[in-house]
């Protein structure tokens, strides 16, 4: 079945960059996402990416994949301390199918 | 644009109760998706409908949990009888529908449920 692995907690000092790493399963998967989950918050889309691409560039964010690998990154730059939450990984299979989340990692920045 | 509504925000009842909850999804979304986030693991999806039609239910459990979306727009989502092992935040979701490529989902802000 699909999975989707991340790991749980990230911890980076102010201004450095911070990098979220993310496995899946599915090789049939057409978009994978990065969603924001602040506490007590629902979940915010960041950014996501198409599987024929490789990069992605969203301002601070930048999104690699290695399809081959199957392996999905999401690098903040600057990260700063409104940054710090948990970060979804998920892959959809295509149209308007529902997500496979990771089980989330949770950045935590130090000042 | 308004977002994904959800109601209510907050619900504690014992085991062996019932409990709804509602969504209203972003005006004229066709796609509406219930999803259950157990403290510590990412959402996981209940059920997806488009329109008023069920597209994928296989992780409902049907037993105790049911949802309906009458007139393709707002839905509820009821447990009956709640377990202790029911208490998570449900997520509501909607996308356009359309199938033509990519389909974002925006999220509600969720019900918190407490089953004591």
């Amino acid at each position: 079945g699909e999975d989707v692995e991340q790991s749980l907690f990230l911890s980076v000092r102010e201004g450095d960059s911070s990098v979220i790493n993310c496995t899946y399963t599915d090789s049939s998967s057409t978009y994978l996402y990065w969603y924001k989950q602040e506490p007590g918050a629902g979940l915010q889309l960041l950014t996501y990416i198409f599987s024929n691409m490789d990069m992605k560039q969203d301002q601070r964010l930048t999104v690699l994949l290695n399809k081959k690998d199957k392996h999905l990154s999401l690098r903040i730059a600057d990260t700063q301390t409104g940054d710090s939450a948990i970060y979804f990984c998920a892959e959809e299979e295509g149209g308007a199918d529902g997500l496979t989340f990771g089980k989330g990692t949770h950045l935590i920045i130090q000042p | 644009e308004a977002g994904v509504a959800q109601s209510p925000r907050y619900k504690i009842i014992e085991k062996r109760q019932s409990v709804a909850f509602w969504c209203n999804p972003i005006s004229g979304h066709a796609t509406l998706y219930w999803y259950q986030q157990i403290l510590g693991q990412g959402p996981k999806l209940l059920i997806q409908f488009q329109n008023n039609g069920v597209v994928d239910d296989s992780q409902l459990p049907k037993d105790r949990f049911s949802a309906e979306r009458l007139k393709g727009v707002d839905s509820t989502l009821k447990i009956q009888p709640a377990k202790l092992e029911d208490s998570a935040v449900y997520l509501c979701a909607s996308s356009l529908g359309f199938s033509m490529g990519k389909e974002t989902q925006y999220f509600g802000p969720g019900t918190r449920l407490l089953v004591l």
